[in-house]
């Protein structure tokens, strides 16, 4: 059953705390990416990875690290310099970054700060 | 730079009616366009999208989206709305001729269909 899957689906965080998003697909694709959505904000790209061991920021890095060294696998790790991490997070991928293919998303994980 | 703009931020609807979801974008070349629908708590279900070729496009459960290049415009339509097709719809955008490019969403509208 192939797909994208992010864990966990709730996660909590204290202040100053890291916190590290899962994110695994099993369709073979180059590219992935991180998103982050907030109410009445659509959704806003924080890295994206065109192939293993490469990453680019997105619009909204500050705050955020990821790692590419598996093509199945692309955690995002929220650090504790995000000023306002609460959010919903939603990892993605599609086959590549140059072609006309749609991207498919996972379930999300909501983060709240406590 | 690529943009997307969704100028609703709430459509409503009578179960039965026809609906239509806006989204005007903005590329320096040529459009790829896409229709996601997220249901809440859930992740982007791909509906339909616009490569080239033939303007009106038709993709999951019914929906169809016509590319308008004089008017940047790739509007979201239904002939007949269900309760169950209530959800937050976004419009996406990548540019076909930047080389390589990640896709660009709108905010969202959010669609809600009465009984």
């Amino acid at each position: 059953d192939g797909g994208i899957t992010q864990s966990p689906k709730y996660l909590f965080r204290k202040e100053g705390q890291n916190v590290t998003l899962s994110c695994e697909q099993n369709l073979n694709h180059d590219a992935m990416y991180w998103y982050r959505q907030d109410p009445g904000q659509g959704l806003r790209l924080i890295y994206y990875s065109q192939i293993v061991n490469d990453f680019q920021k997105g619009d909204i890095a500050e705050g955020y690290s990821v790692s590419r060294e598996k093509k199945e696998s692309f955690p995002l790790t929220v650090t504790s310099a995000q000023k306002n991490p609460t959010a919903f997070y939603l990892c993605a991928s599609s086959k590549s970054t140059v072609t006309n293919t749609e991207a498919f998303f996972g379930q999300g994980t909501r983060l709240t700060v406590v | 730079a690529q943009s997307v703009a969704q100028p609703e931020d709430q459509v409503n609807v009578a179960e039965g009616n026809p609906l239509t979801v806006k989204c005007t974008y903005s590329v320096s070349g040529n459009p790829y366009l896409f229709w996601y629908v997220q249901y809440p708590n859930r992740g982007l279900q791909f509906l339909l999208k616009y490569i080239t070729g033939d303007n009106l496009v038709k993709g999951s459960y019914g929906f169809e989206a016509e590319f308008n290049k004089s008017q940047t415009s790739f509007h979201l339509k239904k002939p007949s709305a269900l309760v169950s097709d209530s959800a937050l719809y976004f419009c996406a955008v990548r540019d076909r001729d930047s080389g390589y490019s990640t896709l660009t969403f709108g905010k969202g509208t959010m669609l809600l269909v009465s009984p």
